[in-house]
């Protein structure tokens, strides 16, 4: 089955630096990968994703970068706030009849400094 | 902005009794996912559901666990004889379909078995 690596496990940075979470996935057929932010408490909230047909997308601070070759896919975020602190999940689905079965990565705290 | 909502937030049970988690997906999805999450750990599948009927569960989903939607808006997980290592926080899911890939989470129920 499906296994997705996550790094870094934590990560820190100043207020306006720029924050890279890198993810790979094993299984070729996979052709989504999103992201989702949770924060102390609250269940994953998507923030972004991408299909294999494209290798990048942008919206607004955050980007998220695919390389199928290589398996492998990474978030971005820009000019970081407080507010961006959170655990990060990456994860992978294949295709399927009867839903979308999703694996996670191992997540990224994020903590954005003052 | 419509939601998945989870009942209830927290749930205490003693070991060997039952419990079932409640959730409502939003109302035009299709397809219906039950993930859990293990105190500091990533989230895990368990199940996903489409046309009433189970169509992947992980090794995790044994004999012990059970999925129904008893009428058009509800989705709950039955746990039948819950063990130690089945407390979690238990996350429901649901998504438009398979093309449209986009799974929301609901808040979670933390079950805690003592």
């Amino acid at each position: 089955g499906e296994n997705v690596e996550q790094h870094p496990s934590t990560l820190s940075v100043q207020e306006g630096d720029s924050a890279v979470i890198k993810c790979t996935y094993s299984d070729s057929a996979s052709n989504y990968f999103p992201w989702y932010k949770q924060e102390l408490g609250k269940g994953p909230q998507l923030i972004i994703d991408i299909r294999s047909n494209v290798g990048e997308k942008k919206d607004q601070r955050i980007a998220v970068t695919l390389n199928k070759t290589a398996k492998h896919f990474s978030l971005h975020i820009t000019e970081t706030q407080p507010e961006d602190s959170a655990v990060y999940f990456c994860a992978a689905s294949s295709p399927r009849r009867g839903g979308n079965k999703l694996t996670f990565g191992t997540g990224t705290q994020l903590k954005v400094e003052l | 902005e419509p939601e998945v909502t989870q009942t209830p937030s927290h749930q205490v049970t003693q070991m060997g009794q039952e419990v079932i988690l409640r959730c409502v997906p939003i109302s035009n999805h299709l397809y219906f996912y039950w993930y859990r999450q293990i105190l500091g750990q990533k989230v895990e599948f368990l199940v996903s559901f489409y046309n009433n009927e189970i169509s992947e569960k992980s090794e995790i989903f044994d004999d012990q666990f059970s999925v129904e939607r008893p009428d058009g808006s509800n989705f709950t997980l039955k746990i039948r004889s819950t063990k130690l290592e089945d407390s979690a926080m238990y996350f429901c899911a649901s998504s438009e379909g398979t093309v449209v890939h986009e799974q929301f989470f609901g808040p979670g129920t933390r079950l805690t078995v003592l």
